[in-house]
This record gives structure tokens, C-alpha cells and sequence, in this order.
């Protein structure tokens, strides 16, 4: 069966400060794979979303970045963190090809301060 | 530009009685619509979808209905437990393989 991890589960970081999250999938070959961020008492807000290795897409403008190094791994990234960008950051995967539906990892609760 | 809404921030249904949480799309190249249900400090946990193909989809207690002339789908909870007490997600699917979410409605279920 196939799960998702990521960590870490909480994150507190000063304005300024630079910021990796990591994402892996298990069981599963050449996932699309996703990151969102809900903000607060808000919905969902789709941030990259990646099709293969190396090939990232971007839904909004932001100071963050993702990378995909390898198949099963989506790494989420910043060189200085804003006030803004606290949040729950969770990473998606879905099968590669007509896969409709996306499953979610656990999560990862950034506070900046 | 919403493409999905969720215009009820919040309901508070009696344990046993029927739960219905409602979305509304904008999009009519949406092909698949999904259902998450989300508990606080967790990722969203897939329950149920329906293709636009279809007007209903039944898993046990949980139904979700889809009207393609007026853009609304719906999900059915009954009976209602406490434990289905979370945040309730509608996304619906286009070819791009994104999925669109709406805001989100807090189901609270009293015992």
C-alpha cells in the first residue's frame, strides 16, 4: 500500500530564516505530487504540483520554491521566511496518469515569528 | 475567481439525524468531484467521489449527489456521529490533473 511522510510535523522559524520541508512517498512509481498550504480558517491553496523528476510547475507567485531530486521525494524550500508564510503545508500525491484523486500526507505546521 | 464554493462555513446537525454539506462550481470542464474530511492538525482524508458522468454515489453512511445543470453536488451523512464532527472539503477535478478546493465547511455533531 502506499503512504506519504512528511516532516517535520512542526516548525517554528524566525522571520529571515531559510526553511525545508520534505515530503517522500512509499509504494508507488512516478507519482504526480503536490504542495498546498492552508492558511488559517482557510481552504486549500494549491502551491507546485510536479509531474517527474526535475519538472516542477508553480500555481502562485511566492518567495518559496519546490524541488523533486528524486521519483518519491518533493522538497519545499525558502531562502527567507515571511510573517506570511505560517501556515499548515501539506504535500499531495496522485497516480502519474488519470489519477483523479490525491492523497495527503499528515502535514506540517510552520509558525513564523 | 472562486471556480468552488462552500457557502456554509459551518453546521451543527443532532447525532442521527441527516448531515448535508453542499459546494458549488463555476467550471463545467470539471470531469471528477471529490470529497475530504479534514480533523484539525491532520492532512485531508479522501471519503468519496463522483464522476461527472454520474448523478449519484453511495459508500455506506456517506452519498454524494451531483447536479450538473445547476453546478452543485452534495454530500449525504446519515446517520450523523460524533466522530464524523470535522472540516468537510469539495474539490473537483479538471484534465489537468489539478484539483480546485472549496473553503471548507466545519460539520459539528452534537451527541
Amino acid at each position: 500500500s502506499q503512504t506519504i511522510h512528511q516532516w517535520p510535523a512542526t516548525l517554528v522559524q524566525p522571520v529571515g530564516s531559510p526553511l525545508s520541508l520534505e515530503c517522500t512517498v512509499e509504494g508507488t512509481s512516478n507519482p504526480n505530487l503536490y504542495w498546498y498550504r492552508q492558511a488559517a480558517g482557510r481552504g486549500l491553496q494549491l502551491l507546485f504540483y510536479s509531474v517527474g523528476i526535475g519538472q516542477i510547475s508553480s500555481e502562485v507567485p511566492q518567495n518559496l520554491s519546490a524541488s523533486r531530486p528524486q521519483d518519491r521525494q518533493f522538497i519545499l524550500s525558502s531562502k527567507k521566511l515571511l510573517l506570511s508564510d505560517s501556515g499548515f503545508y501539506l504535500c499531495a500525491w496522485s497516480v502519474g496518469a488519470g489519477g483523479e484523486t490525491q492523497y495527503f500526507g499528515p502535514g506540517t505546521r510552520l509558525l513564523v515569528l | 475567481d472562486q471556480q468552488v464554493k462552500q457557502n456554509s462555513p459551518s453546521l451543527s446537525v443532532q447525532e442521527g439525524r441527516i448531515s448535508i454539506l453542499n459546494c458549488d462550481y463555476t467550471n463545467s470542464m470539471f470531469d471528477y468531484f471529490l470529497w475530504y474530511k479534514k480533523y484539525p492538525a491532520e492532512g485531508p482524508t479522501f471519503l468519496i467521489s463522483i464522476s461527472s458522468i454520474k448523478d449519484k454515489n453511495e459508500d455506506g453512511r456517506f452519498t454524494v449527489f451531483l447536479n450538473k445543470s445547476a453546478k452543485h453536488l452534495s454530500l449525504h451523512i446519515v446517520p450523523s456521529q460524533p466522530g464524523d464532527s470535522a472540516v468537510y472539503f469539495c474539490a473537483a477535478h479538471n484534465a489537468g490533473n489539478m484539483l480546485t478546493f472549496g473553503g471548507g465547511t466545519r460539520l459539528m455533531v452534537k451527541p
